[in-house]
């Protein structure tokens, strides 16, 4: 069973320049969550996403930023029109729906480079 | 806006020592705690995850503590090794199974051979 994918692994974009961050969950998770780790900072959480529905947007930055996750496919984070700022690691983890299971699993994180 | 506090923020041990972390948390916005373990350039990896007061894990020479009543946890690592240095850290589940964690900023512990 593989663990949560996250793709890519290193990412380099000039100001201004789009972002896509991908995610897949572990076979059988249908939950997704986004964090970020600001550099000298700690994880923070952005979005919690379900198939086809987001449920809790209220860590992510009002503009540029955005989050899916389709009925089929990972879960993409898009970030427009990149700035400085925007430099970080950024984490997806994931859950199943089995009834008191609580763990989220980590996926390896994409580095976000601006340059 | 909840806060989640460890102590201390760093740790230097001598191989075969045993050492404990503290986390913080306020205790009217509980509903779990997580504690994980991440190596650099790695995935943070599960270590607990705890629900209720008094709950007392282990896995192997890691274990840990909870009380919510006061709003804190502990993690104990016994006769530390140097595989075990990482940074720890543990996350709040404020209201439900699902939903977001928030992060304490860890403590990273460093065992010299």
């Amino acid at each position: 069973n593989a663990g949560v994918m996250q793709n890519p692994r290193h990412l380099v974009r000039r100001r201004g320049q789009e972002a896509r961050l991908r995610c897949s969950p572990m076979k059988g998770h249908s939950h997704v969550y986004w964090y970020r780790q600001l550099p000298e900072e700690g994880l923070k959480f952005m979005v919690y996403l379900q198939k086809e529905n987001i449920i809790d947007e209220s860590g992510m930055p009002k503009e540029r930023f955005s989050a899916e996750f389709p009925k089929e496919g990972p879960s993409i984070l898009r970030i427009q029109q990149v700035v400085r700022g925007d430099s970080a690691a950024y984490f997806c983890a994931s859950q199943s729906m089995d009834s008191g299971n609580y763990e989220q699993y980590f996926g390896p994180g994409t580095r976000l480079t601006v340059t | 806006i909840l806060n989640v506090e460890q102590s201390p923020q760093s740790l230097h041990v001598q191989e075969g020592d045993s050492t404990n972390f503290t986390c913080s948390f306020p205790s009217s916005n509980f509903y779990a705690l997580h504690w994980y373990r991440w190596e650099t350039a790695k995935s943070p990896e599960a270590l607990f995850v705890m629900t209720l007061n008094g709950d007392e894990k282990k896995k192997g020479r890691i274990s840990a503590t909870l009380n919510t009543k006061e709003g804190y946890s502990y993690l104990y690592i016994k006769g530390s090794q140097p595989e075990d240095s990482a940074t720890y850290l543990c996350a709040l589940n404020p209201t439900s199974n699902t939903g977001k964690l928030i992060f304490g900023q860890g403590t990273t512990l460093q065992v010299k051979p």
